[in-house]
């Protein structure tokens, strides 16, 4: 069992571009969270998916931010227009139905805005 | 929102001495859970403790909760220098699906 797997691990991009992060759940898993994490800060939700639902999106900025979860492949956490203000850790944590299971997560997509 | 909020922010202790951290939340919960953070690494799923349970044991972590008092804490007996992270509390604000997380307290154990 591999774990929930993000890629890439560090994602450099210049101001204006598109970041795609992507979140592979462990096998099993059918819910989604990604985190964001600014430096010496903890973890603050963004959103919650199943496949192919949005749960929770209320943490999400209402412009340039995306996600999805298909029925088949990773999912995606897409980022438009990218500003500095956007560099940050971005988290995805899986778990198999409710909470009552606590989160894993995966090692993260280091996102740097230049 | 800011709900679990840990205390304190940073603690250094020699090896072998116990650490005690705190957390303190706002709302209802079904659960708290307490995470660790190594540098630079993804958080890693210590301990659940649900809202009817008032004290849980895994190896060296004692974890006791008052919901009385909307407060947590977490002890880690005989550290060692590989206890050395950030470890963040979480709860299931007002029952909710989703984990919301406090600041964390930074540990140091010094060998």
């Amino acid at each position: 069992n591999a774990g929930v797997m993000q890629n890439p691990r560090h994602l450099v991009r210049r101001r204006g571009q598109e970041a795609r992060l992507r979140c592979s759940p462990m096998k099993g898993h059918s819910h989604v969270y990604w985190y964001r994490q600014l430096p010496e800060e903890g973890l603050k939700f963004m959103v919650y998916l199943q496949k192919e639902n949005i749960i929770d999106e209320s943490g999400m900025p209402k412009e340039r931010f995306s996600a999805e979860f298909p029925k088949e492949g990773p999912s995606i956490l897409r980022i438009q227009q990218v500003v500095r203000g956007d560099s940050a850790a971005y988290f995805c944590a899986s778990s198999p139905k409710t909470l009552n299971y606590g989160y894993t997560f995966g090692s993260g997509t280091r996102l740097t805005v230049v | 929102s800011q709900q679990g909020e840990e205390d304190p922010q940073a603690l250094s202790i020699q090896e072998g001495e116990n650490a005690t951290m705190n957390c303190s939340y706002k709302t209802s919960i079904n659960n708290l859970q307490w995470y660790r953070q190594n540098s630079g690494r993804g958080l890693v799923h210590l301990i659940l403790i649900r809202s009817n349970e008032r004290e849980k044991h895994s190896g060296r972590l004692r974890v006791t909760l008052d919901t009385s008092k909307k407060s947590s804490s977490l002890l880690i007996t005989a550290s060692r220098a590989a206890d050395t992270a950030s470890y963040f509390c979480a709860t299931d604000e007002g029952g909710s699906e989703k984990l919301v997380f406090g600041k964390g307290t930074k540990l140091t154990v010094n060998p």
